[in-house]
């Protein structure tokens, strides 16, 4: 199975400043067709998870744009260019290209 | 209005079996894949299983493979986990979910909360 491995795990921040997050795969994420089906995934205390970013840098309806997705091949990186309250909560990543998909272990963004 | 319901969690023996299951309404069901994702308490998100649209293809993680099964009923509009030969680290809030990797459609349940425990 593919690993992601999410760096940091703990992510704490200050109201208005970036952030960003970074994942790694074991192995490539582009797929047979050409597209790289890796996503973000964001969790808030309590509630179901909900993606964020689809195809390294498509934000889902609705998601802010405050939220941007970067990367190729075996590294990403989720950036928050002003952090909210509402962003509080834990962010994985995930793969869609092999089977089974797979998510990060999670980073958990709170506020300083 | 998207909505998926999942039921059928509960408290169940090492070894036992439970089905869980998900309802759905707001979309047309047959047309997508399905998930199953569970999440450990404290822990973090671990994907089960999928769906084809008509049931033709299943995948499954390695920890349940021989144990699990995921099938649907597009009839019914609705999914299920069956799972057997429970074990302690099956203890999970199973969600349902319906999201294309091709992005633009993600939709979850609440979850429901499966024990195993003696």
């Amino acid at each position: 199975d593919v690993v992601m491995t999410q760096s940091p795990l703990s992510l704490p921040v200050t109201l208005g400043q970036p952030a960003s997050i970074s994942c790694r795969s074991s192995q490539s994420l582009v797929h047979s067709d050409g597209n790289t089906y890796f996503n973000w995934f964001q969790q808030r205390p309590g509630q179901s998870p909900r993606r964020l970013i689809y195809k390294v840098s498509n934000r889902e309806s609705g998601v802010p744009d405050r939220f941007s997705g970067s990367g190729s091949g075996t590294d990403f990186t989720l950036k928050i260019s002003r952090v909210e309250a509402e962003d509080v909560g834990v962010y994985y990543c995930m793969q869609g290209t092999h089977w089974p998909w797979t998510f990060g272990q999670g980073t958990k963004v709170d506020i300083k | 209005e998207v909505q998926l319901v999942e039921s059928g969690g509960g408290l169940v023996q090492p070894g036992g079996s439970l089905r869980v299951s998900c309802a759905v309404s707001g979309f047309t069901f047959s047309r997508f894949w399905m998930s199953w994702v569970r999440q450990a308490p404290g822990k973090g998100l671990e994907w089960v299983a999928n769906i084809k649209e008509d049931g033709s293809e299943k995948y499954y993680v390695d920890s349940v493979k021989g144990r699990f099964t995921i099938s649907r009923d597009n009839a019914k509009n609705s999914l299920y986990l069956q799972m057997n030969t429970l074990r302690a680290e099956d203890t999970a809030v199973y969600y349902c979910a319906s999201t294309t990797r091709g992005g633009g459609w993600d939709h979850w349940g609440q979850g429901t909360l499966v024990t195993v425990s003696s």
